[in-house]
């Protein structure tokens, strides 16, 4: 069982908005800043969202970020076919002492 | 421009020693937290080490410790990982990364080094 719980799969058509939830606890989410990646076949993963909410220079404002309580959420507005690719939360847990990934979601644009 | 290149992967056999370097460039190395992290093929990213801005507390995931060493030269803005009594199972890509902060997930990653242990 995963610390950070991400759906394996999404999708949507272009155009669309597609929300990929993380589920953790009060030791990592409830706690401490999530980052959202994503992770291109080859690349290296891209930080899409920071501390929650920020965008990093360079992402497009249709990547966005949000956080209540114990889950956090990462939403894509205006689908494009170069958003298919594997999707990654990560937080530090205050009782496992460590960092830990979800694990993972595969989104795949229709 | 932000860059972290690693190198000193490749294969080696179970229970051999490897070590991996990051060399950072493009930003204040000295500021940042510097992290490991590894991807196995076809699975998620799974952190493996963090060191401290100035190298003063290391800590590890279980599964390495007591076999990873992480350090790092911040006159030489590089990081090291230092991996003995390697397993099949340590065979990944392996990610240099930073943060900005003590509990901050990775924000910028290198490219990444592949390694490979043979049992």
């Amino acid at each position: 069982q995963s610390v950070l719980t991400q759906p394996p799969s999404a999708s949507g058509t272009p155009g669309q908005r597609v929300t990929i939830s993380c589920s953790g606890s009060r030791s990592n989410i409830g706690s401490n800043p999530v980052n959202w990646y994503q992770h291109l076949p080859g690349s290296a993963p891209k930080v899409l969202i920071s501390l929650n909410n920020e965008r990093p220079s360079g992402v497009p404002d249709r990547f966005s970020g949000s956080k209540s309580g114990t889950s956090a959420s990462l939403a894509i507005s205006g689908l494009q076919s170069e958003d298919e690719a594997d999707y990654y939360c990560a937080a530090w847990d205050d009782n496992l002492s460590g960092f830990f990934f979800g694990g993972g979601t595969k989104l795949t644009v229709l | 421009e932000v860059q972290l290149v690693e190198s000193g992967g490749g294969l080696v056999q179970s229970g051999g020693s490897l070590r991996l370097s990051c060399a950072a460039s493009g930003f204040a190395f000295s500021s940042y937290w510097m992290h490991w992290v590894r991807q196995a093929p076809g699975k998620g990213p799974v952190w493996v080490s963090r060191l401290d801005y100035d190298g003063s507390g290391a800590i590890y995931a279980d599964s390495v410790k007591g076999r990873f060493i992480i350090s790092r030269d911040n006159a030489k803005n590089t990081l090291s990982l230092q991996m003995n009594s390697l397993r099949a199972e340590d065979t990944a890509v392996y990610y240099c990364a930073r943060s900005s902060g003590n509990y901050y997930p990775p924000d910028y990653w290198g490219q990444g080094i592949l390694v490979s242990v043979s049992s």
